[in-house]
């Protein structure tokens, strides 16, 4: 099993929609989370951290669930330029840092 | 903000010769930065952790003769891909974590790589 595992999608959701990925773990360890967003042939850049309270960044929530090892994203209000692929990233702390802990990636898609 | 530059952005060669991808944290200082591949339409595949002042750990499945890793300098980390072959074709990606404890990681911008 993968230590961190999304739904490759694709999602395709018109403009305005309000969309949620999810992402588990497998690692209890696991100590951050974060989401990044990967453009086509770019790298990845930081979306936002992901805390245990749940956390809000304009239109962008994130959620932890520890008990369910698993953290989700949701986006309002989807815009054309959110288009792109969502990555989800667990550490587990230590030497461990940074070790195969991303998922493969959720692509979404946002139309006119 | 932390930046990583990662450079050459993209490089074309030819089978067999050596290619040199640099890494820099350009306004802290990274003991620890991370070598990922990704092929198209695939995840991010980590391959080694580079360490300041000592040899790098791979993953498995990577060859460190082939991907040699040279970490000499607080901000600089370099992956050397020795005489690459077509199948090395691929997106190459650094990262470096800005500060302490489990905060995230900051990634270059990544070398696309193609072996003709």
């Amino acid at each position: 099993r993968k230590e961190v595992e999304q739904d490759p999608g694709p999602f395709n959701v018109p403009e305005g929609a309000t969309v949620a990925f999810n992402c588990t773990y497998s690692n209890s360890a696991s100590q951050s989370f974060f989401w990044y967003r990967q453009d086509c042939r770019k790298e990845p850049k930081l979306l936002m951290s992901v805390y245990s309270s749940g956390n809000e960044d304009g239109r962008f929530t994130a959620q932890l669930n520890r008990a369910s090892q698993y953290i989700s994203l949701l986006i309002r209000d989807s815009k054309l330029s959110d288009s792109a692929t969502y990555l989800c990233f667990a550490n587990a702390g230590g030497t461990s840092y940074g070790k195969l802990t991303f998922g493969q990636g959720t692509i979404l898609t946002v139309h006119p | 903000g932390a930046v990583v530059s990662q450079h050459p952005s993209w490089v074309i060669c030819k089978s067999g010769t050596s290619v040199k991808i640099e890494c820099r944290s350009l306004d802290f200082q990274a003991t620890t930065m991370f070598w990922y591949r990704q092929f198209p339409k695939q995840s991010l595949m980590l391959m080694a952790t580079s360490n300041e002042g000592s040899k790098a750990t791979y993953e498995q499945g990577v060859e460190k003769d082939k991907f040699l890793i040279n970490h000499a300098s607080l901000t600089l980390s370099t992956l050397t891909v020795t005489s690459a072959h077509p199948e090395d074709s691929s997106f190459y990606i650094c990262s470096a974590r800005f500060g302490a404890g489990n905060s995230p990681l900051h990634f270059g911008n990544g070398t696309r790589l193609t072996v003709t």
